[in-house]
């Protein structure tokens, strides 16, 4: 079945550091790809996402290339602020196996320290 | 602004009562979502329904249930409250393919329920 791996941390980084969260899946048909962002005491927002393999999304300064040939979708941003502390999941949805459902990696929570 | 709440945010109970979490969601989606995050387990799917009327089973379902009678509104009723389900309950919603664009699967959530059984 469909699934989404991804490094659970905790990640803690100091300010302006360089950010890679990485996240790999599993699917059988040709998924829509996501990050969600779940600042502290929120519900999930949506981060960016891709719909094809070797489109980019990208927001807030935050990118991710879809990979099919590594079935990977990494977060990157070059310079985390502390406002940037949340717990990202990477996702995954598959119109042709898990009609309209969305698949969440575990999350991964991070830390930016001043 | 189109928007999607849950009530009560926190709740306290007792092991045994039945408990009724409210969503409504002013987006006009077709499809809305319940979950449960718990650390260590991320985001797991208790029911999810497509439209009036229909509700499917998650992976967690069991000692919940929906019913879906109108678009905006999907309760959540935990049947006879365990303390295993003590949890953070979060709602969803999305256009689903019915809607016009490839963009329409999209999930919107609300701000969660802390749910606490005693």
């Amino acid at each position: 079945g469909n699934s989404v791996t991804q490094m659970e941390g905790p990640v803690t980084l100091s300010e302006e550091a360089f950010l890679t969260i990485n996240c790999t899946y599993t699917a059988t048909g040709y998924p829509s790809l996501f990050w969600y962002v779940q600042y502290p005491g929120e519900g999930l927002q949506l981060l960016l996402k891709a719909t094809k393999a070797d489109d980019k999304g990208s927001n807030k300064g935050f990118e991710a290339t879809y990979r099919k040939e590594t079935t990977s979708f990494h977060l990157e941003k070059g310079s985390v602020q502390v406002s940037d502390s949340a717990v990202y999941f990477c996702a995954l949805s598959d119109l042709q196996t898990s009609y309209d459902k969305v698949i969440f990696g575990p999350g991964t929570s991070l830390s930016v320290i001043p | 602004d189109a928007e999607i709440t849950q009530s009560p945010r926190h709740k306290i109970t007792e092991t045994g009562r039945q408990v009724t979490l409210a969503c409504h969601q002013t987006w006009n989606h077709n499809n809305m979502f319940w979950y449960r995050q718990d650390l260590g387990h991320g985001l797991r799917l208790i029911h999810y329904s497509y439209g009036v009327q229909d509700t499917n089973k998650g992976e967690v379902s069991d000692g919940y249930s929906v019913s879906r009678s109108n678009t905006e509104d999907l309760p959540l009723t935990l049947e006879s409250a365990a303390s295993s389900q003590t949890s953070v309950y979060f709602c969803a919603s999305s256009e689903g393919l019915a809607g016009a664009h490839i963009n329409s699967y999209e999930q919107y959530f609300g701000p969660g329920t802390r749910l606490t059984v005693t």
